[in-house]
């Protein structure tokens, strides 16, 4: 079972508010990412990491930031969060040694009002 | 044209039949080849993965890959409630960065 935790599972915050989403993993996997997914849309991919201090973003446009400081974490931060931010925000991680499997964490559900 | 495409369903099957759902890709150059099955609020979950042209089965699961037509499958035979979930199909297309491409979904019930 994949080791990869986020916190929170469940957010609900006003519109303006600085919101941190964590992501933390006890694999030692190179590579994070995270993706955002709506109700019945497929996944999409807003921030890459391939090690320490190396973030990129992704394929969707995002008005988040990310940070990669040490190897197992990996947050997500929004500056002032909107209602166009509500979404759920799914962190993974894989190896590079590996096959490129991606493993999840549980998600978090991010409500703006 | 999306790079990954699945019939979004729903696919309804009986209790203890074989549950077919299939996958397109657009990349001919596309590696490696993922199967994630995501219940309803949960994360997605890796059930299969394939590599080479044909079939690899794990247990009830059975995985296929035609590179030539571009088109992955996954078979579940003896189909259970509790298989009932969205599949979720992935194309790594670039093997440096894992950046997986994934399809809509396809929603799977099960009736008992």
């Amino acid at each position: 079972e994949a080791d990869i935790y986020q916190t929170p599972r469940y957010l609900v915050i006003g519109t303006g508010k600085k919101i941190t989403l964590e992501c933390s993993q006890t694999m030692g996997h190179d590579k994070m990412y995270w993706y955002q997914q709506d109700p019945g849309m497929e996944l999409h991919l807003i921030h890459y990491s391939y090690g320490v201090n190396s973030t990129e973003k992704g394929d969707l446009s995002s008005e988040s930031t990310v940070s990669r400081i040490r190897t197992e974490h990996f947050p997500l931060t929004l500056e002032s969060a909107r209602p166009s931010h509500t979404s759920q925000y799914l962190c993974a991680s894989s190896d590079s040694r590996g096959a490129g499997e991606l493993f999840f964490g549980e998600g978090s559900r991010l409500t703006v009002l | 044209q999306k790079e990954v495409e699945q019939n979004s369903g729903p696919l309804s099957v009986p209790e203890g039949a074989i549950a077919s759902l299939n996958c397109t890709y657009s990349d001919r150059g596309s590696q490696s080849f993922f199967w994630y099955r995501q219940y309803s609020g949960k994360s997605p979950e890796l059930i299969m993965s394939i590599y080479s042209n044909g079939d690899k089965e794990d247990g009830r699961f059975t995985a296929q890959l035609n590179k030539a037509s571009q088109y992955v499958s996954l078979l579940i035979r003896d189909s259970q409630p509790s298989d009932s979930a969205t599949y979720l199909c992935a194309v790594n297309k670039d093997g440096a960065t894992n950046k997986l491409i994934f399809g809509t979904g396809t929603l799977l019930a099960v009736q008992p």
